[in-house]
C-alpha cells in the first residue's frame, strides 16, 4: 500500500544553519504531497504542498519539490531560526489513498539552538 | 473563522469511565477525521467521514465509536475507557476541488486514563 518514510530524528541544528529533511514515499498513482509542522502542544498545520510532478511548495522560507523519479519530497530552509523549532511530517493524499485519506510519515523533530 | 474546534482541552478519567470528545468545523468541509497521537507512532487515524451521514473505520477503530451529527460536527465517544487509550487526540477536517486533500487540525485534546 501507499506509505512515507522520513528521516528519523531528533535533528540538532545551530541557528542560520541549512535544513534538510528526507522524505520518499511509495504510491501507486499520483499523490499529492504536503509537509506539516505541529508546534509544541498545538495541532498539525499545513507548512507547504505540491500537486503534481516538479512542483515545488514553498512557505515561510521553506521549499520542497515533487521529485517523481526519485519518489521524494526532501524540505529544506536556507537558514534555520529557533523558531522553527518544532515536529515536521511529510504526507500524502489523493484519489488513490481513498480520495481524502492522508497517508503521514513518522514525523522528524526538529532542535534549532540559538 | 474558528477552524476546527476541539472540546475539551485536558480531560483525565477512571479507568471503565466514559466521555464523548466534541469536534466542530466552520469552513463548511465535507471530510472529517479523528486520530490519536502517541510517541515515536505518529498519527494513526481512528474514525473517519467522508460526508454528512457516513462514517468509516480507520486504521485504530477498537474501542472508538462516532457520531457525524450534522455537516460541523463529529464526535468520538469512548464507551469504556482503558490505559491504552491515554493520548493525544486530534479532530481535522478537509474540503473539496482542488484543496481536497488538505487537512486542517484542532489544537487536540490530551487524555490521561488513569
Amino acid at each position: 500500500g501507499d506509505s512515507v518514510t522520513q528521516m528519523e530524528g531528533p535533528v540538532t541544528l545551530s541557528e542560520e544553519a541549512f535544513l534538510t529533511i528526507n522524505c520518499t514515499y511509495t504510491a501507486t498513482g499520483y499523490p499529492s504531497l504536503f509537509w506539516y509542522v505541529q508546534y509544541p502542544g498545538e495541532g498539525l498545520q499545513l507548512l507547504l504542498k505540491a500537486t503534481k510532478a516538479d512542483d515545488k511548495g514553498s512557505n515561510k522560507g521553506f521549499e520542497a519539490t515533487y521529485r517523481k523519479e526519485t519518489t521524494s519530497f526532501h524540505l529544506e530552509k536556507g537558514s534555520v531560526q529557533v523558531s522553527d523549532s518544532a515536529v515536521y511530517f511529510c504526507a500524502l493524499s489523493g484519489i488513490d489513498t481513498g480520495g481524502f485519506k492522508t497517508i503521514f510519515g513518522a514525523g522528524t523533530r526538529l532542535f534549532v539552538k540559538a | 473563522n474558528a477552524g476546527v474546534t476541539q472540546t475539551p482541552k485536558f480531560q483525565v478519567l477512571k479507568t471503565g469511565q466514559s466521555m464523548t470528545l466534541q469536534c466542530a468545523q466552520d469552513m463548511n468541509h465535507n471530510s472529517m477525521y479523528w486520530y490519536r497521537q502517541d510517541p515515536g507512532m505518529g498519527l494513526r487515524l481512528i474514525y473517519y467521514s467522508a460526508s454528512e451521514g457516513t462514517t468509516d473505520k480507520g486504521e485504530v477503530p477498537n474501542g472508538y465509536n462516532v457520531s457525524r451529527l450534522n455537516k460541523r460536527e463529529f464526535s468520538l465517544r469512548l464507551e469504556s475507557a482503558a490505559p491504552s487509550q491515554t493520548s493525544v487526540y486530534f479532530c481535522a477536517s478537509s474540503g473539496q476541488g482542488a484543496s481536497s486533500y488538505e487537512q486542517y487540525f484542532g489544537p487536540g485534546t490530551r487524555l490521561t486514563v488513569t
